[in-house]
């Protein structure tokens, strides 16, 4: 069965640095999706991506943030200058379309970042 | 932000039983609504959704029931499993343009005892 996969499973990196999360949605899939979870939050909506372009960001996905879909298959998280605050679960997800059974997002495993 | 609430943080069901998650929203622009499975260090699995224009989707044990009036939905697992325990997390959607971001609650740990 087609999955979202994600890597690196685990990242830890220094307040300042630069980390590129790295995702490949399934292959039929149109839509993609960033989303954060913070230990004990919910889950929150970062970007969303569609025809090379961004749909929607979120007021979390500032000027630090950008996402790229760098080649047919994967799609990835760049976040310039990490913050402590950025220290999260991020989830990356599908979709195939919006129609009626295509908008069901189908998620990666997750990548846990981890900023000192 | 409180679109959608899960107010009860757990749920504890004896293995065989019904469990019954519920979620209530308040935004009437959703038309799409999931429920996803969350294991430790996983990322969500999708179980069952429904929209809008519906009132009960049905998927073996899974149910989803919607009450539109009521802005609630609920999930409904018959019978309950040892391996159903997990937390449960209800999410909606509107359409705009080419997003469909989902909006969260803060989920349900169920524990299914044997």
């Amino acid at each position: 069965e087609p999955e979202v996969t994600q890597t690196p499973s685990h990242q830890v990196t220094q307040m300042g640095q630069e980390v590129i999360l790295r995702c490949v949605p399934i292959s039929n899939h149109l839509y993609f999706y960033w989303y954060r979870q913070i230990l004990g939050q919910k889950v929150e909506f970062l970007v969303s991506f569609y025809n090379n372009e961004i749909s929607e960001k979120s007021e979390i996905f500032d000027d630090q943030f950008s996402v790229e879909r760098p080649d047919g298959s994967n799609f990835t998280l760049k976040i310039r200058s990490t913050k402590l605050e950025d220290s999260a679960m991020y989830f990356c997800a599908s979709s195939a379309g919006q129609r009626a059974n295509q908008e069901t997002q189908y998620f990666g495993p997750g990548t846990r970042l981890l900023v000192l | 932000d409180q679109q959608v609430k899960q107010n009860s943080p757990s749920l504890s069901v004896q293995e065989g039983r019904i469990s019954i998650l519920n979620c209530d929203y308040t935004n009437s622009m959703f038309d799409y609504f999931l429920w996803y499975k969350k294991y430790p260090a996983e990322g969500p699995t999708f179980l069952i959704s429904i929209s809008s224009i519906k009132d009960k989707n049905e998927d073996g044990r899974f149910t989803v029931f919607l009450n539109k009036s009521a802005k609630h939905l609920s999930l409904h697992i018959v019978p309950s499993q040892p391996g159903d325990s997990a937390v449960y997390f209800c999410a909606a959607s509107a359409r705009a343009g080419n997003n469909r971001k989902l909006i969260w609650g803060l989920g349900t740990s169920l524990a299914v005892n044997p």
